[in-house]
């Protein structure tokens, strides 16, 4: 079964600790994506990665870091949390073959910093 | 200006009745519009995928892409109470990059 597996789903942390929030997919896709999501503004992209050590930045990338050492991998890093920082996190794995394009998110994972 | 621009509702409406959900978009180069559904507490799922202009139907479902007004459209006929959820369009461009609208939530009635 088509996966991508995000973790963990709740988190609840202090300002100023370091998290990672780790993202698995299980299709082979070279393409992943990180996405933040709050209430009007829809999903931003953060960090995205074409490639395994190919990564570039997306539209709000300040505050976090990512890294893609193996294809399947693509973890989120919030060096120092803030509380603008708090908000519902997607990783998603994206199949770009042909004409054909989707998108697979994970279960999401959401952030509180206090 | 955003690049995909939806009306983030909430929408209500009776059970059985038609639905339609629209974004517009000002990047003339996108060529793959899709539409995915979130449930409360999931993540989006794929919908509905539309390469250039034109109708797909697929059961309730109808997705237009109108390119020469820069507007697709989603049809939700017999709307049911589990169609409940955010309807998210969106687009891919360059580099495979997607850009969504911000979101409709639709609320059908039993």
């Amino acid at each position: 079964e088509a996966q991508v597996t995000q973790n963990p789903r709740y988190l609840i942390t202090v300002t100023g600790k370091k998290l990672t929030v780790t993202c698995s997919q299980n299709m082979n896709h070279e393409y992943m994506s990180w996405y933040r999501q709050d209430p009007g503004l829809g999903l931003r992209q953060i960090y995205y990665s074409m490639n395994v050590e190919v990564t570039d930045k997306g539209d709000v990338p300040e505050g976090y870091k990512v890294s893609r050492k193996e294809k399947r991998n693509f973890p989120l890093i919030l060096e120092s949390p803030s509380p603008n920082q708090t908000s519902l996190y997607f990783c998603a794995s994206i199949h770009t073959g042909g004409r054909n394009t989707e998108a697979f998110f994970g279960q999401g994972t959401r952030l509180t910093v206090v | 200006q955003k690049e995909v621009e939806q009306d983030p509702g909430p929408l209500s409406v009776p059970e059985g009745a038609i639905v339609s959900l629209n974004c517009t978009y000002s990047n003339s180069a996108f060529q793959y519009f899709m539409w995915y559904r979130q449930y409360s507490r999931k993540g989006p799922e794929l919908l509905m995928y539309t390469y250039s202009s034109g109708n797909k139907e697929d059961g309730r479902f109808t997705a237009q892409v109108d390119k020469s007004s820069k507007y697709i459209s989603l049809f939700i006929r017999d709307s049911q109470p589990s169609d409940s959820a955010t309807y998210l369009c969106a687009m891919r461009g360059n580099f495979n990059k997607f850009y969504f609208g911000s979101g409709t939530k639709l609320n059908v009635k039993p």
